[in-house]
C-alpha cells in the first residue's frame, strides 16, 4: 500500500515556466488537498477536492490550478512560475473532509529561479 | 478568525528529558485538535487527535496531549525524549470551515 505518492521530489524551474506536480493516492480517499510549506509559516492550504470533479480554493490559491478527473489523482499546475512559489508542496488525502485524519505525501521541493 | 499559535520556534532538550510543546488555539467553540510530526524530508504524520471526551489523549510514539479549555491550549508532552524524536511538530485545529489550520511549527532538537 503506497499511500500518497508525489512526483517529482525535487524540481528547479525558471520564472515563467509551467509545471505540473503529481499526486496519487491508492486508499480510495474522497478528500484530497494541496499545501505549501514555507519557513515560519506552517502549512497553508492551496486547493482541495471533496471528490472527483469537484475542486475548491483554499487559503492561497493564486497562481495555481487543480483538477480532479479521478478519485486517485489530484495534480497541481503552475501555469507561469514565479519566485514567490518557491516552496515545499505537500499533497494529502483523507476519507472525508473534516475530522478524518489526513495522510501526507513526502513532498515536492520546488525552486523557481 | 480561527488561528493556531505555537509560541516556540525551536526547542532543545537532552535525551531522556521530559518534553512539552505548547499550542494555543483561537476558536469560539471547542475545535477538533491535532498534533502532527514531520521528520526531515518526510510528510506529516498524525501523532494524536482530540475531538471530545477525555481531555488527556494518548498518541503514537509515547506522546500525549492535554486539552485545556480554560487556557485554549493543547500542549504535547512526552515523559522521556529519544534521539529519534528530533523533528518538527505541528499543531492544527479544525473549526467550522472543515479545513485544517496549522500552527507555524516547533523544531525539536535532541542532544545525546
Amino acid at each position: 500500500n503506497a499511500g500518497v505518492t508525489q512526483t517529482p521530489k525535487f524540481q528547479v524551474l525558471k520564472t515563467g515556466q509551467s509545471m505540473t506536480l503529481q499526486c496519487a493516492q491508492d486508499m480510495n480517499h474522497e478528500y484530497m488537498s494541496w499545501y505549501r510549506q514555507d519557513p515560519g509559516m506552517g502549512l497553508r492550504l492551496i486547493h482541495y477536492s471533496v471528490g472527483a470533479g469537484i475542486t475548491d480554493q483554499g487559503e492561497v490559491p493564486n497562481g495555481y490550478n487543480v483538477s480532479r478527473s479521478t478519485t486517485e489523482d489530484f495534480p497541481l499546475r503552475l501555469l507561469s512560475a514565479a519566485p514567490s512559489q518557491t516552496s515545499v508542496y505537500f499533497c494529502a488525502s483523507s476519507l472525508g473532509q473534516g475530522i478524518s485524519p489526513q495522510h501526507f505525501g513526502d513532498g515536492t521541493r520546488l525552486s523557481i529561479l | 478568525a480561527q488561528s493556531v499559535t505555537q509560541p516556540d520556534i525551536h526547542i532543545t532538550v537532552s535525551e531522556g528529558a521530559s518534553l512539552e510543546l505548547r499550542c494555543n488555539y483561537s476558536y469560539g467553540a471547542t475545535p477538533y485538535l491535532f498534533w502532527y510530526v514531520q521528520s526531515p524530508g518526510q510528510g506529516l504524520q498524525l501523532l494524536l487527535k482530540y475531538f471530545s471526551g477525555d481531555t488527556l489523549v494518548q498518541g503514537i510514539k509515547g506522546f500525549e496531549a492535554e486539552f485545556k479549555r480554560s487556557q485554549s491550549s493543547f500542549n504535547l508532552r512526552k515523559p522521556s525524549v529519544h534521539w529519534s524524536d528530533a523533528a518538527e511538530y505541528f499543531c492544527a485545529s479544525l473549526g467550522n470551515t472543515d479545513k485544517l489550520i496549522f500552527g507555524t511549527g516547533t523544531r525539536l532538537q535532541v542532544f545525546p
